[in-house]
């Protein structure tokens, strides 16, 4: 089993339209969770940090399940520059490494 | 000016040569990484560094070096190139200061082809 599991998708979303992703991971020890955006051919980007009450940031939820290993972005109000591929990742559990585990991306169309 | 800056950005070069990908940050942050990105394989972690003193092994080292010249610099050596090293390689830092909670900041990748 992978460490970070994600659908890679492509999700094909009308523009406006609603979409959520889901990501699973291994370790029940992981305490750092974030979601990275990449475009293609560039570096990713800090999307945002998900806490285990749930955050909220403008158009985009993420939320923490502890109990069934999973986290889950949420997207409202798709807009074009939203599509990108999302990457889920997870610290690996060792001793204040810094490491992260990253999922292999879910891929997200908006379509006009 | 980007915060975290890879050179070269492209460079296509022939088995057998060695290759120098360098990395500065001006973030200053401690932690540095390497990795390298293949379609349908994700990142993966070559090497990292949490000082100017140290140096780990990720899980895919083979192939490659690293030298930690200063706290800023962080460059990834290919000895000897080969065809399967093509790839997308990112370097990347982060801030012990947060504890486990610690996202990685990227430069802007390097695209290397072995020819």
């Amino acid at each position: 089993r992978k460490e970070v599991e994600q659908d890679p998708g492509p999700f094909n979303v009308p523009e406006g339209a609603t979409v959520a992703f889901n990501c699973t991971y291994s370790n029940s020890a992981s305490q750092s969770f974030f979601w990275y955006r990449q475009d293609c051919r560039k570096e990713p980007k800090l999307l945002m940090s998900v806490y285990s009450s749930g955050n909220e940031d403008g158009r985009f939820t993420a939320q923490l399940n502890r109990a069934s290993q999973y986290i889950s972005l949420l997207i409202r109000d798709s807009k074009l520059s939203d599509s990108a591929t999302y990457l889920c990742v997870v610290n690996a559990v060792s001793s204040n490494t810094g490491k992260l585990i990253f999922g292999q991306g879910t891929t997200l169309q908006v379509k006009p | 000016d980007a915060d975290v800056t890879q050179t070269p950005r492209n460079r296509i070069t022939k088995t057998g040569k060695r290759i120098m990908l360098e990395c500065s940050q001006t973030k200053g942050h401690d932690r540095m990484y390497w990795y390298r990105q293949d379609p349908g394989l994700g990142l993966r972690l070559i090497y990292y560094s949490f000082d100017v003193k140290d140096i780990n092994k990720g899980e895919i080292s083979d192939g490659y070096s690293v030298s930690r010249q200063a706290q800023a610099k962080f460059s990834l050596s290919l000895e000897s190139a080969i065809p399967n090293q093509t790839a997308l390689y990112f370097c990347a830092t982060s801030d012990p200061g947060q504890g486990d909670h610690q996202p990685q900041h990227f430069g802007d990748g390097t695209r290397l082809s072995i020819l």
